[in-house]
């Protein structure tokens, strides 16, 4: 069963431009993850954001947190062709025991 | 540098055929998982494994079993491999639900 649901699924940008991707999920959760996938590979942690806190940040990557909404978004700021790949949110929920993924964002930087 | 190993990048097998799918985790990992990704589905959860020996169902186990005779290595069977089996494999091994996971790099599995 999907809990989270990307948005947009897909997007393309410009070199430099930043990118916003957002995340939506059903129930509780203890913490949300996002990950990366570059084409024909396997997954690659980003970032982690437990329940109680509202904003993260790792180098160009800034993640934000609303429970209330049951939302994520992830924001990519001076983005590069590198960071061409798809993006997944995934949620570690309290009345399970693993990561359910959504069905990703495609980003495109266009150089 | 800490990794997940996939034994194969690309496997094609004939319908009928047993397939085994072998991960292997350098990081002293608990917990590990196999998910199946197909255009549109995104990743859907088989089995995982929260220590050696013990297995549980996830969301798509049917046609699928599991093995995990030590800690470090977790493999996916396939009894009798059929068309709709035709996916890419990933692995993931993650220390507990409060850290990241870590993935293999996958298997594209084309059952003819």
């Amino acid at each position: 069963s999907q809990q989270g649901e990307e948005d947009p699924q897909a997007l393309s940008i410009q070199e430099g431009e930043n990118a916003t991707m957002n995340c939506s999920y059903k129930t509780s959760i203890n913490n949300l993850q996002w990950y990366r996938q570059n084409s024909g590979r396997g997954l690659v942690h980003l970032i982690l954001i437990r329940s109680n806190e509202r904003e993260k940040h790792s180098g160009r990557l800034r993640v934000t947190l609303d429970t209330s909404k049951k939302s994520s978004s992830l924001l990519i700021t001076a983005s590069r062709a590198a960071d061409t790949a798809s993006y997944f949110c995934a949620t570690d929920e309290t009345s399970g025991s693993r990561l359910t993924f959504g069905e990703g964002t495609q980003l495109t930087v266009n150089p | 540098d800490v990794k997940v190993t996939q034994s194969s990048r690309y496997l094609v097998k004939r319908t009928g055929e047993k397939v085994f799918l072998e991960c292997v985790q350098d990081m002293d990992h608990e917990n590990m998982f196999w998910y199946r990704q197909d255009p549109g589905l995104g990743l859907r959860l088989i089995y995982f494994s929260y220590d050696v020996k013990m297995k549980e169902k996830g969301d798509i186990p049917e046609g699928y079993s599991v093995s995990r005779e030590k800690k470090e290595r977790f493999s996916l069977i396939l009894e009798s491999a059929s068309t709709n089996q035709t996916s890419m494999y990933l692995c993931a091994s993650s220390l507990s639900g409060t850290y990241g996971y870590t993935f293999g790099s996958g298997t594209r599995l084309t059952v003819v």
